[in-house]
């Protein structure tokens, strides 16, 4: 079946610009993480959504950053006034609510290059 | 809170040598490791797993195994292949909350 997708694939903006980044998760997984993966911090969590509950957005950087997830389906994470530091490969990850180890599979990523 | 140490890198083998990453961990629950993998130009894959303490973790030949003792759960290939050169991450997750807490990762590099 499907994986996780996630688009754009690749991204360029100017600094100060505005950003979203979409993530289609496997279809029947109920949970939806964001991730950040830059040279300086390696693989950080940024966001967490779970079914209907309200997201765990504890690994948020700051409060440019933001997500949502629509229908419990695609999310997307929106950087506002982007700057250089935000340069990262960005990636979501899916897990089933049978799973009993939370097993994540994720997308193959957005890099965000900020100018 | 939990964190994840892992040896730092690079490795450079010869093909056909023998491979250890150490991981060690520190969590407040019972958490559940991984080792993911990325390859060249790839996303993030699930190389191999654990779950309670002793258990082994085995896939594509490479293997791990769940020391609650010494918190370690250290990634071994008895014979790697230039197809392993990749990017290892170790990782832990507290299955009552779901995020995956990673180490630094290791480049592994594999040459004929």
């Amino acid at each position: 079946g499907a994986g996780v997708s996630q688009s754009p694939s690749n991204k360029v903006t100017e600094k100060g610009k505005d950003v979203e980044l979409r993530c289609d998760p496997i279809s029947g997984h109920t949970a939806l993480y964001w991730y950040r993966q830059s040279l300086g911090q390696g693989l950080e969590f940024l966001i967490y959504f779970q079914g209907n509950s309200a997201p765990d957005k504890s690994g948020l950087p700051s409060d440019r950053f933001s997500a949502e997830r629509t229908g419990g389906s695609v999310s997307t994470l929106t950087i506002q006034r982007t700057q250089q530091e935000d340069s990262a490969v960005y990636l979501c990850a899916s897990s089933h609510p049978d799973s009993s180890y939370n097993e994540q599979f994720f997308g193959p990523g957005t890099r965000l290059t900020v100018l | 809170g939990n964190s994840v140490t892992q040896m730092e890198g690079p490795v450079t083998l010869s093909e056909e040598a023998f491979l250890t990453i150490n991981c060690t961990y520190t969590a407040t629950g019972y958490p559940s490791l991984f080792w993911y993998v990325q390859y060249p130009g790839e996303g993030l894959q699930l190389l191999l797993k654990a779950t309670k303490a002793d258990d082994k973790g085995s896939n594509k030949g490479f293997e791990a195994t769940y020391r609650k003792e010494t918190t370690s759960f250290h990634l071994e290939k008895g014979s790697v292949q230039v197809s392993d050169s990749a990017v290892y991450f170790c990782a832990l997750v507290d299955t009552s909350y779901g995020k995956l807490t990673f180490g630094q990762g290791t480049i592994l590099t594999v040459h004929p």
